[in-house]
């Protein structure tokens, strides 16, 4: 699977929307941007998932761009309760697909 | 949504002795399972695939004779830390996926004294 490359960390206002970066620049044609985020000491949650199109769900939205290279995942009004890491994951989603985490990127929710 | 369940969700034993870990998929059948085990502000590390009814398939550098998987129906998967070491500490977690989506459980925190 591709390897993807995202910031260590970032911060944004609660209320605001928050931006996630991530770069997948050797991604091929049949691997899918993931994207999950771990609060402390929980298990990974699933947000959201695209190959081509932008994807929106009642979570957050995805934006990948044309040439799929990178993408940026979009919480539109971040909480407090969005302070957790996010993974973004590009991977081929054959049978029994193995995910493999990265850094991730740190987001801080500020009140 | 579905569910994966974790038990113990917190265990701590002498070094030593044998800790045993259960991942249940609640709500659908699971063929595989996969078992993560992440140390303080790393990532996860992904340590081995449990696959119903055959042997598990374990990542490199992961010893299976000290972590024994054991998939013996399509809901629950096990996993023994055995003479678990205070080098064993460490936070496992559990996967399963449901179609294109993964599904984890709430993780299991180890610590060997």
């Amino acid at each position: 699977d591709a390897k993807t490359t995202q910031p260590p960390s970032m911060d944004c206002a609660e209320g605001r929307a928050a931006n996630l970066p991530c770069n997948h620049s050797t991604i091929s044609g049949n691997e899918y941007v993931y994207w999950y985020r771990q609060i402390h000491s929980q298990g990974p949650q699933y947000i959201i998932h695209g190959l081509k199109n932008n994807e929106t769900n009642e979570m957050a939205s995805l934006i990948i761009t044309e040439d799929r290279k990178s993408s940026t995942l979009i919480l539109p009004h971040a909480t407090l309760r969005d302070t957790a890491v996010y993974y973004c994951i590009a991977l081929n989603t054959g049978a029994n697909s193995k995910l493999t985490f990265g850094k991730g990127i740190t987001l801080s929710v500020r009140p | 949504g579905a569910v994966v369940s974790q038990h113990p969700s917190r265990v701590i034993c002498k070094s030593g002795t044998s800790v045993k870990i259960e991942c249940r998929s609640l709500d659908f059948q699971a063929t595989t399972m996969f078992w993560y085990r992440q140390f303080p502000k790393q990532s996860l590390m992904l340590m081995a695939t449990s696959n119903e009814g055959s042997k598990a398939t374990y990542e490199q550098g992961v010893e299976k004779d000290k972590f024994l998987i054991n998939h013996a129906s399509l809901t629950l998967s096990t996993l023994t830390v055995t003479s678990a070491h205070p080098e064993d500490s460490s936070f496992y977690i559990c996967s399963a996926s449901r179609g294109a989506e993964a599904f984890f459980g709430q993780g299991t925190r180890l610590t060997v004294v």
